[in-house]
């Protein structure tokens, strides 16, 4: 299963960008590169997912690398409601993904 | 509804009993996995099912583990002879289809304590 590799943790102040790295050097021409996040008590929410160039929402900004072997997740201005558990992950065809511990982010008032 | 939804939000049972959780994907969405979250950890991947059929249970811990999706919507996680270590929350999750540029959307977990 292809892997992702991210920080365990990061902080950030409140109303600042903050920049989400995950290594996905496995990654193979179809895989999708999906991002979620979790609150205390709640599954995981879809955020954004990209395949080759980057994507822009309401939640978020994805940055892909060219050889697609990274990405960045962007949080333009950091809220305190953006305080939690962030996972990047490959989506594939297959059907299964492989979540890794995702990296915890704090945001300080 | 709107979103997907398990039942029960939590579940405490006794070692050795039989538990049946339950997940009502949303509407329309043809594929349903289940995953298991142990504390601090990500979710692990248990099943996935495509529309009845099991695609890939190759995440089921053993075989005291079995999901059943006999009409394509709501699913059954069913555990027996449950032992301590099952304790986790177990997640389920459905997409608009099995192809990766579908997300899924996940419901809030059951959380089964075996004691």
């Amino acid at each position: 299963d292809a892997k992702t590799t991210q920080p365990n943790s990061m902080e950030s102040n409140e109303e600042e960008p903050v920049h989400l790295p995950c290594n996905h050097s496995t990654i193979s021409g179809t895989d999708y590169i999906h991002w979620y996040r979790q609150l205390p008590s709640q599954g995981p929410e879809y955020v954004i997912h990209g395949l080759t160039s980057n994507v822009n929402n309401r939640m978020a900004s994805l940055a892909i690398a060219e050889d697609r072997k990274s990405s960045t997740l962007i949080l333009h201005r950091a809220t305190l409601r953006d305080a939690a558990v962030y996972y990047c992950i490959l989506r594939t065809n297959a059907g299964k993904s492989t979540f890794g511990d995702g990296t915890t982010l704090t945001v300080k008032p | 509804g709107a979103g997907v939804s398990q039942t029960p939000s939590n579940k405490v049972t006794e070692k050795g009993k039989y538990v049946e959780l339950r997940c009502d994907p949303i509407s329309g969405h043809t594929a349903l996995y289940w995953y298991r979250q142990s504390l601090g950890q990500g979710p692990e991947f248990l099943i996935y099912f495509q529309g009845t059929g099991a695609a890939d249970d190759s995440g089921l811990p053993n075989d005291r583990f079995f999901a059943v999706r006999p009409e394509g919507s709501v699913s059954t996680l069913k555990i027996q002879r449950t032992e301590r270590g099952d304790s986790a929350v177990y997640l389920c999750a459905s997409s608009l289809g099995g192809f990766a540029n579908y997300g899924y959307t996940f419901g809030s977990g059951t959380r089964l304590t075996v004691v």
